[in-house]
């Protein structure tokens, strides 16, 4: 079945560095990948997802690598603020349909 | 933007009594939404989907008659934990996707149930 799993369990960043945070994936299958944070005691929040007919997608701060030779996505966050601190999630799958989400990676901001 | 708006955020209930959720979509039209349950430093476990009109789908070891999911209308999906227990105790979480050229999805807040 499909497997989301994320590389890193925790990620310590300095204010203003790059934050790159990786997810693999087992379902070859899946065509729709989207990126969520989650702050303590939130509900997630949606940050970028991308289809599995590109490679690369920008938002605000934010862009995400799509590598489907080795199933596997990035998120990378440039200049990271200290409200960018939480857990972050990678989900895979089909859009429309029940997602698989990876364990989380918790991003701390240092000052 | 596209926002599920779930009530209550935080609701303790006793033991054996039930308790309701709600997750309305607020300026788009939920034809699905998901239920999840998480538990703490724990990711998202997807427990139903629910289709507007038509009866939710479990994920396997989600008890239907427990967890009773309805979805009447196009804005408007409930889920009602029956007879809870302690265990029950979790983070429930809705979300759906925006559909249509939108794609994304939207996540409500969340609902801290403890059970006591």
């Amino acid at each position: 079945g499909e497997s989301v799993g994320l590389h890193l369990p925790t990620l310590s960043v300095q204010e203003g560095d790059n934050s790159i945070i990786n997810c693999a994936y087992s379902n070859s299958a899946s065509d729709y990948f989207i990126w969520y944070k989650q702050e303590s005691g939130k509900g997630p929040q949606f940050i970028i997802d991308i289809r599995s007919n590109m490679d690369k997608r920008q938002g605000q701060r934010v862009t995400v690598l799509l590598n489907k030779t080795v199933k596997h996505l990035s998120l990378q966050i440039a200049a990271t603020q200290p409200g960018d601190s939480a857990v972050y999630f990678c989900a895979g799958g089909s859009y429309g349909q029940n997602f698989v989400f990876g364990p989380g990676t918790r991003l701390s901001v240092l000052p | 933007g596209a926002v599920v708006s779930q009530h209550p955020s935080r609701v303790i209930c006793k033991s054996g009594t039930s308790v309701k959720i709600e997750c309305r979509s607020l300026d788009f039209q939920a034809t699905t939404m998901f239920w999840y349950r998480q538990f703490p430093k724990q990711s998202l476990m997807l427990m139903a989907t629910s289709n507007e009109g038509s009866k939710a789908t479990y994920e396997q070891g989600v008890e239907k008659d427990k967890f009773l999911i309805n979805h009447a209308s196009l804005t408007l999906s409930t889920l009602t934990v029956t007879s809870a227990h302690p265990e029950d105790s979790s983070f429930y979480i809705c979300s759906a996707p925006l559909g249509g050229v939108a794609y994304g999805y939207t996540f409500g807040s969340g609902t801290r149930l403890t059970v006591v």
